[in-house]
């Protein structure tokens, strides 16, 4: 079945420190892959999301990339804020309208001033 | 962008009890809405996938008889825990995605934590 692996939490860093949260798949064919951030005390939003292999998603000064031969999606930033302090779910979407969502475990990121 | 709106956003019941939870598509039509549940510091687990006009699909595991689900509209699915216990007590999001949206992107209401005393 499909499955994503999300390194383990919590991450705390300095604010400007260059943030990198790694995110594998297992699926089989091509996915989506989406990255989704949830602040405290708020519901799930869309970070950014690629559709095909070599994809570059971007947000907010987020980045992933698709990378089939690896099967992941990393997200990386290069200089944290405050503001980013959240929980962040890599997740997959097998092929096909209305697919569910696999979830990775989530990764709570705190930045400090 | 599309909005999914949640309600309530915080129950409080008595054990043996049933709560309904309603999960809106306001600015777009949902032929398919998927309710998660979501326990503290971990992440989200599906637990049925809504469908309108016909039952839903539950995962393994979730007791369908306990988490009844109703996508009786376009618009609309519902939730109810039915004879909640304290175990039941989590955090229940729904989520949905436009049928013309790029691929699979699915969006999220913001919850409903539900407490059982």
């Amino acid at each position: 079945g499909n499955s994503v692996t999300q390194m383990e939490g919590p991450v705390t860093l300095s604010e400007e420190a260059f943030l990198t949260i790694n995110c594998t798949y297992t699926a089989t064919g091509y996915p989506s892959l989406f990255w989704y951030v949830q602040y405290p005390g708020e519901g799930l939003q869309l970070l950014l999301k690629a559709t095909k292999a070599d994809d570059k998603g971007s947000n907010k000064g987020f980045e992933a990339t698709y990378r089939k031969e690896t099967t992941s999606f990393h997200l990386e930033k290069g200089s944290v804020q405050v503001s980013d302090s959240a929980v962040y779910f890599c997740a997959l979407s097998a092929a096909g309208a209305n697919s569910k969502l696999t979830f990775g475990k989530g990764i709570t990121l705190s930045v400090r001033p | 962008g599309a909005v999914v709106s949640q309600h309530p956003s915080w129950v409080i019941c008595k054990s043996g009890t049933s709560v309904k939870i309603e999960c809106r598509s306001l600015d777009f039509q949902a032929t398919t809405m998927f309710w998660y549940r979501q326990f503290p510091k971990q992440s989200l687990m599906l637990m049925a996938t809504s469908n309108e006009g016909s039952k839903a699909t539950y995962e393994q595991g979730v007791e369908k008889d306990k988490f009844l689900i109703n996508h009786a509209s376009l618009t609309l699915s519902t939730l109810t825990v039915t004879s909640a216990h304290p175990e039941d007590s989590s955090f229940y999001i729904c989520s949905a995605g436009p049928p013309s949206a790029v691929k699979n992107i699915q969006y999220f209401g913001a919850g409903t934590r539900l407490s059982v005393l």
